[in-house]
């Protein structure tokens, strides 16, 4: 069954500092995946996608994500954090003809001055 | 122009009445969703319809009855509402591509409803 982790539901970096978010999925077909990302008391936004072109996915507000068939992993990362970028991030990997996405568990990540 | 409207909200109502959200897209998309976000912000998928046709029912309620009058909407009524029921609950829309491109877009989604349950 299709699936999606990711791996801690807090993070906390300090402005300026690396962020890495991780997600690991299951599929036993090539997957389409997601980071979206979601402010207080809104919807969620599309950060970037992954639809089997290039490996290495640009997304809005200078985030980036890499698809790892090997480790099955779609890590979102960003070089220097913002306290704008604080906010709930999922990853989600949609599958069953495009009818379906399931989404992790969601990362809280604080940005700290 | 919001490309995904939900109505209300918020939602307040009292254990066993009958509510409905309404959901609307203007993307011209063929696919639309009704999400469950709990407290602890778990995203569910409830239900997914293609061109106005269920396609996905995951284990809902019977309690909660979709319905797509045409493919730019797609509303959910919820009738004897229970605390559990406490939640948000958010409408998405995506499209199938023709062939040749990425198959699936990405989901689009509304703003949300705050159902409360009292």
């Amino acid at each position: 069954a299709q699936s999606v982790t990711q791996l801690g539901s807090h993070v906390s970096v300090s402005e300026g500092a690396l962020v890495l978010l991780r997600c690991n999925y299951s599929s036993s077909v090539p997957p389409y995946l997601f980071w979206y990302v979601q402010y207080p008391n809104q919807g969620l936004q599309l950060l970037l996608k992954y639809t089997s072109a290039a490996t290495l996915v640009k997304g809005i507000n200078g985030f980036e994500a890499e698809f790892k068939k090997s480790e099955t992993s779609f890590h979102l990362t960003k070089p220097s954090a913002h306290m704008s970028d604080a906010a709930e991030y999922f990853c989600a990997v949609t599958y069953t003809g495009g009818f379906k996405t399931i989404f992790g568990a969601g990362t809280r990540l604080f940005v700290k001055a | 122009d919001t490309a995904v409207s939900q109505t209300p909200k918020y939602l307040v109502t009292q254990m066993g009445n009958d509510k409905s959200i309404k959901c609307e897209q203007n993307l011209g998309h063929d696919t639309m969703y009704w999400y469950k976000q709990d407290s602890k912000k778990f995203l569910k998928i409830m239900f997914s319809y293609n061109n106005k046709e269920l396609i996905i029912n995951e284990t809902v309620p019977n309690r909660f009855s979709p319905k797509s009058p045409d493919k730019a909407h797609l509303n959910l009524h919820i009738n004897s509402l229970e605390l559990g029921d406490s939640a948000v609950y958010f409408c998405a829309s995506s499209h199938m591509s023709p062939t040749g491109g990425p198959r699936y877009t990405e989901a689009f989604f509304g703003q949300g409803t705050r159902l409360t349950v009292v």
